[in-house]
Formats: structure tokens, sequence, C-alpha cells
């Protein structure tokens, strides 16, 4: 059973403060990591890929990866309220076709 | 338009009802994703094609049937639900390139059976 985990939170941080989001997952095959953001009642939207261990920049936001660990990371620099998401980790296995296998999401909640 | 689009957005149906849910992707993809979202309960992936051909069926009851006539369109084929059933029903394309591919959504379809 290929599994990704993420606590469920919410985790809730104040405005400006750095909201960090973490997910494991079970298959040492895995090469390919998303992060998705999904606003209530909408569909997710890809934030971030990574693909190699280390970190990954965009805008305010930072994946980090770290495949001995079966670890993945996102850091949320200037929380804004507008942040405001479940953000859903997933997981492609190479080898294993086409399935992208996603975790139940970490709930985000940013206070002004 | 631009994207993964989903049609209807929102569909009420009884349980002896039969109704389609359509998608389109407008990104030149080869591969395409029936998924299942439930309230408080991790993405479900149901189906996949790549390039018109089903590689992956995960184990989803037979009310549901997929069709893919091509590789833009994808249909999902609904006959006597059940009240379980009501979800948001979400489709996605990717396209791999050198060993890398990422999974683009479209808006989702929200079902209701009665």
């Amino acid at each position: 059973q290929k599994e990704v985990e993420q606590n469920s939170g919410p985790l809730s941080v104040p405005e400006g403060a750095i909201a960090s989001l973490n997910c494991t997952y079970s298959d040492r095959g895995s090469q390919s990591f998303f992060w998705y953001r999904q606003y209530s009642g909408k569909s997710p939207e890809l934030i971030m890929s990574i693909y190699s261990n280390g970190d990954k920049e965009d805008g305010r936001f930072t994946a980090q990866l770290n495949k001995a660990s079966q670890y993945v990371s996102l850091l949320i620099r200037d929380s804004q309220p507008s942040d405001s998401a479940t953000y859903l980790c997933a997981v492609r296995v190479d080898n294993y076709g086409q399935n992208f296998v996603f975790g139940p999401g970490t709930r985000l909640s940013v206070l002004p | 338009e631009t994207g993964v689009t989903q049609t209807p957005r929102h569909l009420v149906m009884g349980m002896t009802n039969k109704k389609s849910l359509k998608c389109e992707q407008h990104l030149g993809h080869n591969a395409m994703y029936w998924y299942k979202q439930s309230a408080k309960k991790p993405l479900e992936l149901m189906f996949v094609y790549n390039f018109k051909e089903q590689t992956e069926n995960n184990s989803v009851p037979s009310r549901f049937s997929p069709e893919c006539p091509n590789s833009s369109h994808l249909f999902l084929h609904l006959h006597t639900l059940q009240p379980e059933d009501s979800a948001l029903y979400l489709c996605a394309s990717s396209q791999e390139v050198g060993r890398r591919e990422t999974q683009y959504f479209g808006p989702g379809t929200r079902l209701l059976v009665l």
C-alpha cells in the first residue's frame, strides 16, 4: 500500500509568519513530489513540484525534499490570509503507471 | 478555452438515473484521470487513460463507466448510483516530459445522489 501522510490540521499561523507543512511517504521508489493548494469548494491548484533532494524556491514558497527520510515539506513565508486553504501533498512513483498518490491534506488558517 | 474544463459543474441525480460527466483538456497532454473527492477523505484515483488506453482502474464499481474517445476528451458515465457516491469528481490531465510529469486539474463536478 503506497501511502502519503500529512497532519490534517488545522494549522493556524498569524499573518506574516512562516507556515510549515509536512508530508511523509511510504514508497522509496517515489521520484516526483507535488504540493497543491485547494480552496474550499474548488479544485486543487499546483503550487510546486520537486524532484531532487534539497530546496526549491518559488516566490514565498519553498519546497524541501529529503528522499532518505522520505519527507517533503512546504514553507510559506510572509503568510497571508489568502493562503488559508487545504494543502495537498502528492507523490508519483516511477514504474507504477501514472498513479499519483495524494495525502489527506493539511488545512492552513492564516489569522489577520 | 484553456486548461482542463469539466461539465456540468453541479449535478443532482436520483439513484435510477443515468448521466455523464464530461472533461476536456486543451493542454495537449496524453494522459487523463478521474478522481473522486469525498468529504474528509484523500483524493481517490478512479481511472487513468494514456493515449486513449485505460491503464488504471482502482477497483471502481461498475456503476461508473469511463470512456476516452481521444486524448482530449474523457467521460464518466454514471448509472444506478448510491447516495455514498455523492462527492466532487475531478478530472485531471498530464504529460510526461523527460520522466517528469505534472498533473493539472479541472474545476470538478459536484455530484449529489438522492
